[in-house]
C-alpha cells in the first residue's frame, strides 16, 4: 500500500499525558498536512509543512501542540499534558508541491479520559 | 477567513433516487474545491475536484459536481444513487490567492441509501 499511513491506529490516555502520532506521507509528497476531526464534524486544519519547514500554523494549535517533520519525510504530532477537549480524530495528509490535491490517512483516533 | 456550508447534515434516499448535495463557501477569490467522501468504517478518499476550466466536473462512482462562481456553489449530483453510496460527504475549498495551503471543510453530509 502506498497511501499515507498514520501510527497508531488508536489511542487512549490519561488526562495529563503526553501522546505522539506519526504519519507517513505518500513518498514522493513533500507537502505534509495534519487535520483534527471530532464527531459530527468536518477535518479543522492544525499545520502543515513543505518538506521540513513548518510554513503554516492553525490558531487550534495551542502551545500544549507540537509537530515535527525533521528529515522532510515523516511528521511526528505531539500533544502534552492531554485535555479531555483534545479528544479527536488527528488526520494527516499530504500532496505535491505542484498538485493541489491532499490525500488523507486513516487517521488517529485519541479518547483522553 | 473562508467558510463552507453544507445546509444538508442527513439525507436519506432509496435506491435509483437522484441526489443533490449542496456545498457554498465564503470567499471571493481564486479557490480550489473538492468532494472528499468517507465510507464507514474507511478514511477520506477523493471524490472529485475543482481547479479551472469547465465547471461541470466529473469525479468517481458517477458524481459530478458543478461551480457556479456567481453563487458561491459547488454541488454535488449523481443521477441514480446506490446503497454502496452510503457514505458521508464533505465539500472543501482551497483559497489559492492567500497562498495557504489549507483546506477548508463543511461539517459533512450522512447520506442513507435504502435498499
Amino acid at each position: 500500500d502506498t497511501g499515507v499511513s498514520q501510527d497508531p491506529r488508536h489511542k487512549i490516555t490519561k488526562r495529563g499525558q503526553n501522546v505522539t502520532f506519526r504519519c507517513d506521507p505518500i513518498s514522493e509528497h513533500n507537502r505534509l498536512y495534519w487535520y483534527r476531526q471530532t464527531l459530527g464534524q468536518g477535518p479543522e486544519f492544525l499545520t502543515y509543512f513543505q518538506n521540513e519547514a513548518q510554513l503554516e500554523k492553525s490558531r487550534l494549535l495551542s502551545d500544549r501542540f507540537s509537530a515535527e517533520r525533521p528529515k522532510g519525510s515523516f511528521s511526528t504530532l505531539e500533544i502534552q499534558r492531554t485535555e479531555q477537549g483534545d479528544s479527536a480524530m488527528y488526520l494527516c495528509a499530504s500532496s505535491t508541491q505542484s498538485h493541489g490535491t491532499q490525500y488523507f490517512g486513516p487517521g488517529t483516533r485519541l479518547l483522553v479520559l | 477567513a473562508q467558510s463552507v456550508s453544507q445546509h444538508n447534515h442527513h439525507v436519506i434516499l432509496s435506491e435509483a433516487a437522484s441526489l443533490e448535495l449542496g456545498c457554498n463557501y465564503s470567499y471571493g477569490g481564486t479557490v480550489n474545491l473538492f468532494w472528499y467522501v468517507q465510507y464507514p468504517g474507511q478514511h477520506l478518499q477523493l471524490l472529485l475536484k475543482y481547479f479551472s476550466g469547465d465547471p461541470l466536473v466529473k469525479g468517481i462512482k458517477g458524481f459530478e459536481a458543478e461551480f457556479i462562481k456567481s453563487k458561491f456553489s459547488f454541488n454535488l449530483r449523481k443521477p441514480s444513487v446506490q446503497w454502496s453510496d452510503t457514505a458521508e460527504y464533505f465539500c472543501a475549498v482551497n483559497a489559492m490567492d492567500t497562498g495557504r495551503r489549507a483546506l477548508t471543510f463543511g461539517s459533512g453530509t450522512r447520506l442513507q441509501v435504502q435498499p
